[in-house]
């Protein structure tokens, strides 16, 4: 079947602009979490989510990130006043549930901030 | 707070060399260790977990508790290993997050 997708693969943007990265986890996957990977890293938490609530939102860097997930499949990561300190891949991946259910991985988002 | 530590950026290997990639964590508790690999221009995939104490594509892992670490292990490397590992942390007090270290590159030469 279909794996984790996500959209746009690229996206080029310049300072101060938004930005909004969206995700599409597996049919029937009730957990989703987003990840940020700068370059030379692995990747880092940032939120993810049961259903349509975040369960957890403690890896967002600062207040001009936010996620929704608002029908409990498709995620979109929103970035406000975006830096360049905010150029990375930005990774998806869903799991069946949670707890210690594998966690499939998208092809992320590769963001650049000009 | 957890932590995952990869030492090696870079490991290169011949052929049908053995290859061991370190990763050494930090927790409070009880974790769950994971080894993820990214083959060149494909997504980040599960290699194998410490749970299922398996072996996949002839690579295994042992869980250390006395000394905190999860290195992968191969007999003999081939060409198609090729990759960057990651090695993951998970558990109860991480939430269900990964944690993740910086990553192994592994280069298998003919």
């Amino acid at each position: 079947g279909a794996g984790v997708s996500q959209t746009p693969s690229n996206k080029v943007t310049e300072k101060g602009k938004y930005v909004e990265l969206r995700c599409d986890p597996i049919s029937g996957h009730t957990a989703l979490y987003w990840y940020r990977q700068s370059l030379g890293q692995g990747p880092e938490f940032l939120i993810y989510f049961q259903g349509t609530g975040a369960a957890d939102d403690s890896g967002l860097p600062n207040d001009r990130f936010f996620a929704v997930r608002p029908e409990g499949s498709v995620s979109t990561l929103k970035i406000q006043r975006t830096e360049r300190g905010d150029s990375a891949v930005y990774l998806c991946a869903s799991s069946l549930n949670t707890g210690t259910d594998t966690q499939y991985f998208g092809p992320g988002t590769r963001l650049t901030v000009l | 707070a957890q932590r995952v530590t990869q030492p090696e950026k870079l490991l290169s290997v011949f052929k049908g060399a053995p290859v061991e990639l370190k990763c050494n964590y930090s927790y409070s508790g009880s974790p769950e260790l994971f080894w993820y690999v990214q083959y060149s221009r494909q997504r980040l995939q599960l290699l194998l977990r410490h749970i299922s104490r398996e072996s996949i594509k002839g690579f295994t892992a042992d869980l250390n508790k006395g000394e905190t670490s999860f290195h992968l292990k191969k007999p003999f490397a081939q060409e198609e290993d090729s990759a960057m590992y990651y090695c993951a942390l998970s558990g109860k007090a991480a939430g269900n997050k990964l944690t993740f270290g910086g990553g192994t590159r592994v280069l298998v030469k003919p």
